[in-house]
């Protein structure tokens, strides 16, 4: 099975901290997303990666960014967190020559800014 | 992403089959159908997509009407823990989730 590993299930940040976000996938998938989920808002994508070291924005990227230095790993960054970031945040992979196994997502991190 | 359109909840009693409709009038003829279930605080899941004919697996069916504008997922015999959020997602590359489904198994 693929397993999609997101490093820290509950996480308490200050306002103001930077804050890393990791993700680790084991089947060489080239596809690698990061969603934020919130009550009444659903997952919303803040960005993707289709290879090493490229990025796309997604739909809400403001005060994220990303990096993809390996395949296998794809970390979400806060540059400064702010209250407004408090979130579940769900890492997901996926092979685009492979659609029958669609989307893996990870557990998630509920992250709260204090 | 075509929109989609899902009731936003549906009851199902266990053992029964479940049937969630979901409608995307908009879709593009190279847009997979997909659907997905988030069991409350994991990931989604992975449930069955479809692009034009009638799919099922181990999991589910899904039917995809002819003319692709809407579809409905079979949950053949429902249980207890099918209790989920269920999406449906119309894309070819990227996948947007709308609110979904909440669809609740009771005994």
């Amino acid at each position: 099975d693929v397993k999609v590993t997101q490093s820290s299930r509950y996480l308490v940040k200050r306002t103001g901290e930077k804050v890393f976000l990791e993700c680790v996938q084991d089947m060489d998938h080239e596809n690698m997303f990061w969603y934020r989920q919130d009550p009444g808002l659903g997952l919303r994508l803040i960005y993707f990666s289709y290879d090493v070291k490229m990025k796309e924005k997604g739909d809400i990227p403001e005060g994220y960014s990303v990096s993809r230095e390996k395949k296998e790993r794809f970390s979400l960054i806060l540059e400064s967190a702010s209250t407004n970031q408090t979130s579940m945040y769900l890492c997901a992979s996926s092979d685009p020559l492979d659609r029958n196994y669609g989307y893996t997502f990870g557990s998630g991190t509920r992250l709260t800014v204090v | 992403d075509a929109k989609t359109t899902q009731p936003p909840s549906m009851d199902c009693a266990e053992g029964r089959a479940a049937n969630l409709p979901c409608n995307h009038s908009t879709i593009s003829g190279n847009e997979y159908v997909y659907w997905y279930r988030q069991i409350h605080s994991q990931g989604p899941q992975y449930i069955i997509h479809g692009l034009k004919n009638n799919e099922t697996n181990e999991m589910a069916s899904l039917i995809i009407t002819e003319d692709r504008k809407s579809s409905t997922l079979i949950l053949p015999h429902a249980t207890l823990r099918d209790t989920a959020v269920y999406y449906c997602i119309a894309s070819y590359g990227k996948l947007t989730f709308g609110q979904g489904t909440i669809l609740t198994v009771h005994p």
